[in-house]
């Protein structure tokens, strides 16, 4: 079974530059999520998904960062305009559903620096 | 709300020993348990997952205990090796519905295990 693919692997950009990553889950896997960590600290959620609908985007910066997943499958991260301090990790993982008893599966991340 | 700590937050050995990583959490109303290990500014590897019902899960030379009541978990690794350097992060996932079922994750303990 094919994992949660995540590209690109590495990006570097200059601030106030855009920048989207793209995620594809696990087959028929309905909810996705999206998570920024920065270095030397936990992951933190910036959105869930289930299907196409939005469970929580509590801790998305809507100023600059959106996310979509528009047929319920793929999704794309983007960052418009990015500053220093959005250097990260961008961590997709999904799970076949939100329930409590579904383990989430994690991609192998986008490393972002923003110089 | 769910606190995850995870002390020490860095930890150098020397090759051969068999160390312990903490992780404590603040409310014991948890589903499971997950220990993660990252290697430098990559993605995320499930180690092992603890219901909460179970004490312990063991996977070749790494065990994980859990202990609700008290809030804690502990990740055994015997006989450390050069290649078991990385960031080992844990993970709750709180028996709620109103909280998305989410991980609350640690910061991490960064293991180097010197040859």
């Amino acid at each position: 079974e094919a994992g949660v693919a995540q590209s690109p692997r590495y990006k570097i950009i200059e601030k106030r530059q855009s920048v989207a990553f793209w995620c594809n889950p696990i087959s028929g896997h309905a909810t996705l999520y999206w998570y920024q960590q920065i270095l030397g600290q936990g992951p933190k959620l910036l959105i869930q998904f289930q299907n196409n609908g939005v469970v929580d985007d509590s801790q998305l910066p809507k100023d600059r960062f959106s996310a979509e997943r528009l047929k319920g499958v793929d999704s794309t991260l983007k960052i418009q305009p990015a500053k220093l301090e959005d250097s990260a990790v961008y961590l997709c993982a999904s799970s076949f559903s939100g329930g409590v008893t579904y383990e989430q599966y994690f991609g192998p991340g986008t490393r972002l620096t923003v110089t | 709300k769910q606190e995850v700590t995870q002390i020490p937050a860095a930890l150098s050995v020397p090759e051969g020993e068999n160390l312990v990583l903490n992780c404590s959490f603040t409310d014991s109303a948890i589903y499971n348990l997950q220990w993660f290990r990252q290697d430098p500014g990559k993605g995320l590897t499930s180690l092992l997952l603890i219901q909460s019902s179970q004490r312990e899960q063991t996977s070749g030379r790494l065990n994980a205990s859990l202990d609700k009541s008290s809030g804690r978990s502990t990740l055994y690794i015997a006989a450390s090796q050069p290649g078991d350097s990385a960031t080992y992060l844990c993970a709750v996932k709180n028996r709620y519905p109103d909280s998305n079922y989410q991980l609350i994750w640690g910061a991490g303990t960064k293991l180097i295990i010197k040859p």
